[in-house]
């Protein structure tokens, strides 16, 4: 059964930085491609970045380019999101998501969410 | 960037009766390779998106065959031959060509 599992979200002032995990199972990890999904209370989705299997290929949404960082290391089936400088409006609910690029079915299997809050 | 918009934004529906929600792109969703990367999501209350739909019509693993997806280009489809009380949720368009793009969601509630 395949697993993703986030943790590291917080309450944070802006300003400040947070890295989110998502430990995966179920499933071999080092050969898919994945990505981070957020969405705002009570709104809708948006991709916030995404990795390559091997880690050789990275993109990001312009709302967080320059200041987030998303990394992987397959030995450990874990993905990361490194957020710095984090501002008000990243408050969200952060998802790790797989993504099936072998077959086109993107965004496949998404974890339970793990919820930032940005706030002085 | 591609622009991906919903129709409608609400749906209330019967149960029992059909239920179809329309998905338009800014642009053309066919890849270099020749497929067209849109998905349809689906997300019950307090839960995760769940993928339905992959590449236009493909159905994903599970899900029951009363949904379906059409469409070429820039006009996708959802459709829901029954709405059962489970189909509650929002459902979400999303395209995978250039980056990912969602729709703003669709709200389908029972009548």
């Amino acid at each position: 059964e395949v697993q993703l599992v986030e943790s590291g979200g917080n309450l944070i002032q802006p300003g400040g930085s947070l890295r989110l995990s998502c430990a995966a199972s179920g499933f071999s990890f080092s050969i898919y491609a994945m990505n981070w999904v957020r969405q705002a209370p009570g709104k809708g989705l948006e991709w916030v970045s995404y990795i390559s299997s091997l880690g050789d290929a990275i993109s990001y949404a312009d709302s967080v380019k320059g200041r987030f960082s998303i990394s992987r290391d397959n030995a450990k089936n874990s993905l990361y999101l490194q957020m710095n400088s984090l501002r008000a409006e990243d408050t969200a609910v952060y998802y790790c998501v797989r993504d099936d690029e072998g077959v086109g079915a993107h965004e496949d299997y998404w974890g339970q969410g793990t919820l930032v809050t940005v706030s002085s | 960037d591609i622009v991906m918009t919903q129709t409608p934004l609400s749906s209330p529906v019967t149960l029992g009766q059909p239920a179809s929600i329309s998905c338009r792109s800014s642009q053309s969703l066919v890849y270099s390779d020749g497929n067209t990367y849109l998905s349809w999501l689906q997300q019950r209350p307090g839960q995760p998106p769940r993928l339905l739909i992959y590449k236009v019509s493909n159905r994903f693993s599970g899900v029951p065959d009363r949904f379906s997806g059409s469409g070429a280009g820039t006009d996708f489809t959802l459709k829901i031959s029954r709405v059962e009380a489970e189909d509650v949720g929002v459902y979400y368009c999303m395209q995978a060509t250039q980056f990912r793009t969602f729709g703003q969601g669709t709200k389908l509630e029972i009548k």
